[in-house]
């Protein structure tokens, strides 16, 4: 299967700050297979970034997706208190689909 | 606006069958992905396996063949049994639809999911 591997596990940053996290995956992915989730406490995880770089209905500008190959980013451009989170990504080249453990991104 | 709501007992024992329900409100079951994820703190997010009404299943095989999906489009619901369930199955499941374009699920993503279920297996 398709190992996500996430980077850093965690990021501690002020709000205002530019936030990039990394999802590299154990084998070339077309883009179009790469999503990435929000998950707050006690939630569901939400769709933020799906197709490596679209983002989904009312997802702020601010978050923003890209990447080839076996490499991908998401970029949170200037943090919000709301966006302090874990953040996933996942991946559907491959079957089983597969989800990366996760970047917590908490103030600092 | 699609919504997902699931239900299902939050313990069971080990060696039992362990079922879940996601009742769909406000949307098609047609050209959708009904799955199920579940998260434990030591596995995070793991995908358990869809249905894709009137096409079929496609499941895990991590879960060597323990899981069943299934739906009834009459009552707008699709469901989760997993059999001889042990601790390590304790998890939070959700129910979440998936999205996709085209016979090769480009742009495939979760973009609705149901509460989440927290089950604990134990005796």
């Amino acid at each position: 299967e398709v190992v996500l591997t996430q980077s850093p596990g965690t990021l501690s940053l002020s709000p205002g700050q530019r936030a990039t996290l990394s999802c590299r995956a154990s084998q070339s992915l077309n883009s179009y297979y790469i999503a990435w989730y929000q998950q707050k406490p006690g939630q569901a995880p939400r769709l933020l970034i799906y197709g490596a770089s679209r983002r989904a209905t009312g997802i702020p500008d601010r978050f923003s997706g890209s990447g080839s190959g076996a490499g991908f980013t998401l970029t949170i451009s200037r943090l919000e208190p709301e966006d302090f989170a874990v953040y996933y990504c996942q991946q559907y080249g491959a079957s089983p689909l597969t989800f990366g453990r996760g970047t917590k991104v908490e103030i600092k | 606006q699609v919504q997902l709501q699931q239900w299902g007992a939050g313990l069971s024992k080990p060696s039992e069958t362990l079922s879940l329900t996601c009742a769909v409100y406000g949307g098609s079951f047609n050209g959708y992905y009904w799955s199920w994820i579940r998260q434990t703190p030591g596995k995070g997010l793991e995908w358990m396996g869809e249905i894709e009404f009137g096409v079929g299943t496609k499941y895990n095989p991590s879960l060597k063949n323990r899981v069943t999906m299934s739906v009834d489009t009459s009552k707008n619901q699709f469901y989760l049994k997993l059999t001889s369930v042990t601790a390590a199955d304790t998890a939070v499941y959700y129910c979440a639809r998936g999205q996709a374009a085209g016979t090769f699920v480009y742009f495939f993503r979760f973009d609705v999911w149901g509460q989440g279920s927290l089950v604990t297996v134990s005796s």
